[in-house]
């Protein structure tokens, strides 16, 4: 089946530009969460979706972060008026439903490598 | 505080060796879970294993087996027989039930399997 998408695959923006990025998890998974990898180093949580309410967003660098998925499926994390330090790759995951056993495997689609000139 | 530490940062090795990947971690919950994830060069975090907190048997996968030890809070990777296929950077993680799930990942350590 399908894994989790993910679009734009690479981004290059200028500094202060809005960028949009788009993730596409598996179907039927309740929950969405979105990372963030800077380079050489591991993923780091930015934000957490259960089906559309958006239950964590203790990760998110700054206010110009913003996340959503409205109807439950597919989630957008847009990030405005973009700074050097925002250029990383941008990693989301879905999984069956968190805290419960087995359901709880998270599965990560491509990412999208973001470039702030 | 919730931490993951993999202190080697790369290892080469020459195919056919065994190469055993640490991973200690930190946390305050009792039922927790933990993950070995693989990042090959294409850049996509391929899941490997979980495991709760309260499983400490030993799993084996092929050429793949895990050590899990809450005495030491360390969970380590072991790949036998390595093969140039084996090159990735992998990722130990830790997620906390009582804390959405959410992954905490380690900085990862660079395998370089040399034919």
């Amino acid at each position: 089946g399908a894994g989790v998408s993910q679009s734009p695959r690479y981004k290059v923006a200028k500094r202060g530009q809005d960028v949009a990025l788009r993730c596409d998890p598996i179907s039927g998974h309740v929950s969405l969460f979105w990372y963030q990898q800077a380079l050489g180093q591991g993923p780091e949580f930015l934000t957490y979706f259960q089906n559309e309410a958006q239950l964590d967003k203790s990760g998110l660098p700054s206010d110009r972060f913003f996340a959503e998925r409205p109807e439950g499926s597919v989630s957008t994390l847009k990030i405005q008026r973009t700074q050097q330090e925002d250029s990383a790759v941008y990693l989301c995951a879905s999984s069956l439903r968190s805290g419960l056993e087995i359901l709880n495997t998270q599965y990560f689609g491509p990412g999208t490598r973001l470039t702030v000139l | 505080a919730q931490k993951v530490t993999q202190a080697q940062t790369e290892i080469s090795v020459v195919e056919k060796e065994d190469v055993t990947l640490d991973c200690v971690y930190e946390t305050r919950d009792t039922t927790y879970y933990l993950f070995w994830y693989k990042q090959p060069p294409s850049g996509e975090l391929v899941f490997l294993i979980r495991r709760n907190s309260f499983d400490e048997q030993n799993e084996i996968s092929g050429r793949y087996s895990w050590n899990f030890q809450k005495s030491t809070s360390s969970f380590n990777f072991t790949i036998t027989a390595s093969q140039v296929v084996d090159s990735a950077v992998y990722f130990c993680a830790l997620s906390e039930v009582l804390n959405t799930d959410k992954l905490i990942f380690g900085t990862g350590t660079r395998l370089q399997v040399f034919p």
